[in-house]
């Protein structure tokens, strides 16, 4: 069964600290794919990116960076220079081909979160 | 920008009620989900639907059901709400395009039963 760890529940920073939020994940699948979604106070989830398990690219989008590292089977986000607007949860998710999913194929399973507060 | 929208964002009832919680999107996804958040922020997949027709139940065991009649509408109902189903409910939906298509999600429907 697929499943995903955020070890950090609650992380606090000040604005323009640099801030890492982890994610580790386990599968069967050789072909899988990776997201992130942040998730404001408004409640809704907002898809911020997806990597595919054939890709281990790094990838930078203004101030957000993913490192992707199948061998320790993690895809960590991190933020440069922290800003107030960044305050939200993070969800880590994973999505497998196949019956091994779950919930029948293609579902997404969450990690349990991280929040972040950046203080001003 | 996700065109789902979900109804009322907020809703207090009394126990025993029935009460149903509205999802739509304008997109043309096939694909819609039903997720339950907890207050440790954790989501559950409660119910699924791969298109019209089609309800699927989830990880999580739910006492609700969904009806799927409308490609674009995939409402929750509760036929009696407890205090137990408060919670927050998060409805999905994406493209018929595998396990490599992102899921749009709607704004919520945080539910309190008194």
């Amino acid at each position: 069964a697929q499943k995903v760890t955020q070890a950090q529940t609650e992380i606090s920073v000040v604005e323009k600290e640099d801030v890492t939020l982890d994610c580790v994940y386990e599968t069967r699948d050789t072909t899988y794919y990776l997201f992130w979604y942040k998730q404001p106070p408004s409640g809704e989830l907002v898809f911020l990116i997806r990597r595919n398990s054939f890709d281990e690219q790094n990838e930078i989008s203004g101030r957000y960076s993913w490192n992707f590292q199948k061998s320790t089977s993690s895809f960590n986000f991190t933020i440069t220079a922290s800003q107030v607007v960044d305050s939200a949860v993070y969800f880590c998710a994973l999505s497998e081909d196949g019956p091994e999913s779950g919930a029948g194929s293609y579902q997404l399973t969450f990690g349990k979160g991280t929040k972040l507060s950046v203080i001003p | 920008e996700a065109d789902i929208y979900q109804t009322p964002r907020y809703l207090v009832i009394g126990t025993g009620k029935k009460i149903t919680l509205e999802c739509s999107q304008t997109m043309g996804h096939d694909k819609m989900y039903w997720y339950q958040q907890d207050p440790g922020m954790e989501l559950h997949l409660i119910h699924y639907s791969y298109g019209v027709n089609s309800t699927e139940k989830g990880d999580l065991s739910s006492e609700s059901t969904v009806s799927r009649i409308r490609t674009e509408h995939f409402p929750l109902t509760l036929e009696s709400a407890r205090p137990s189903h408060t919670s927050q409910y998060l409805c999905a939906s994406s493209e018929w395009g595998g396990f490599n298509t992102e899921a749009f999600f709607g704004q919520g429907t945080r539910l309190t039963v008194v």
